[in-house]
């Protein structure tokens, strides 16, 4: 079975600095997708970022950005200039491709505090 | 217009009571889950349905019975509630089969259900 692990229950991290989210996967698949999935207090889960794994360039969208190794099934998401609006819990999630119909396996989360 | 809208997004509830938690996407998706975050944020799919078929089903006691009466609609009835049941239940939708699924799922603001 797939598990997810996010060893960083809660991080913080001063307006416009940069924070590092750790995320480690399992898995005997070889194609799959990885996510990263944002939860402010409102609830609402919102996709962050997606990287597939087949593919080997870092996915990037605007202030987001992850690394992912493969082999070392690490998937790490980096915030850069942070902003009070990002405080959120951060879920890292997995995907395998072709069978799973959308069946999301997360990580337990992350508590990012944005402090000003 | 809300893409995937839940309700009622708050139930309070005696054990042993029944009750149902409607879902409704205007994406134009035709597969929709069901998720659970339990009392430590753990996210875990229930249930997922393509095209009003049942796809996954993740070990969910049978008191929990999803009905799907279209590919817009997805609702979830949960009969003789116990204390356990007490999480917030969150709705989600994509588009495409395996293989084109690319998991980006769009998830509804969640229904916390209370059960006392």
């Amino acid at each position: 079975a797939q598990t997810v692990t996010q060893s960083q229950p809660e991080m913080s991290v001063q307006e416009a600095e940069t924070v590092t989210l750790s995320c480690t996967y399992d898995t005997s698949e070889s194609d799959y997708y990885l996510f990263w999935y944002k939860q402010p207090p409102s609830r609402q889960m919102i996709l962050v970022i997606r990287q597939e794994a087949y593919k080997q360039q870092n996915a990037t969208e605007n202030r987001f950005s992850v690394n992912f190794q493969k082999a070392a099934k690490s998937f790490s998401l980096k915030i850069s200039d942070s902003q009070l609006g990002d405080a959120a819990m951060y879920f890292c999630a997995w995907m395998g491709v072709g069978t799973s119909y959308g069946k999301l396996t997360f990580g337990q989360g992350t508590i990012l505090t944005v402090h000003p | 217009d809300t893409a995937v809208s839940q309700t009622p997004k708050y139930l309070v509830t005696q054990m042993g009571n029944d009750k149902s938690i409607k879902c409704e996407q205007n994406l134009g998706h035709d597969t929709m889950y069901w998720y659970k975050q339990d009392s430590k944020k753990f996210l875990k799919i229930m249930f997922s349905y393509n095209n009003k078929e049942l796809i996954i089903n993740e070990t969910v006691p049978n008191r929990f019975s999803p009905k799907s009466p279209d590919k817009a609609h997805l609702n979830l009835h949960i009969n003789s509630l116990e204390l356990g049941d007490s999480a917030v239940y969150f709705c989600a939708s994509s588009q495409g089969l395996a293989g084109l699924n690319t998991g980006e799922l769009f998830f509804g603001e969640g229904s916390r259900l209370t059960v006392l």
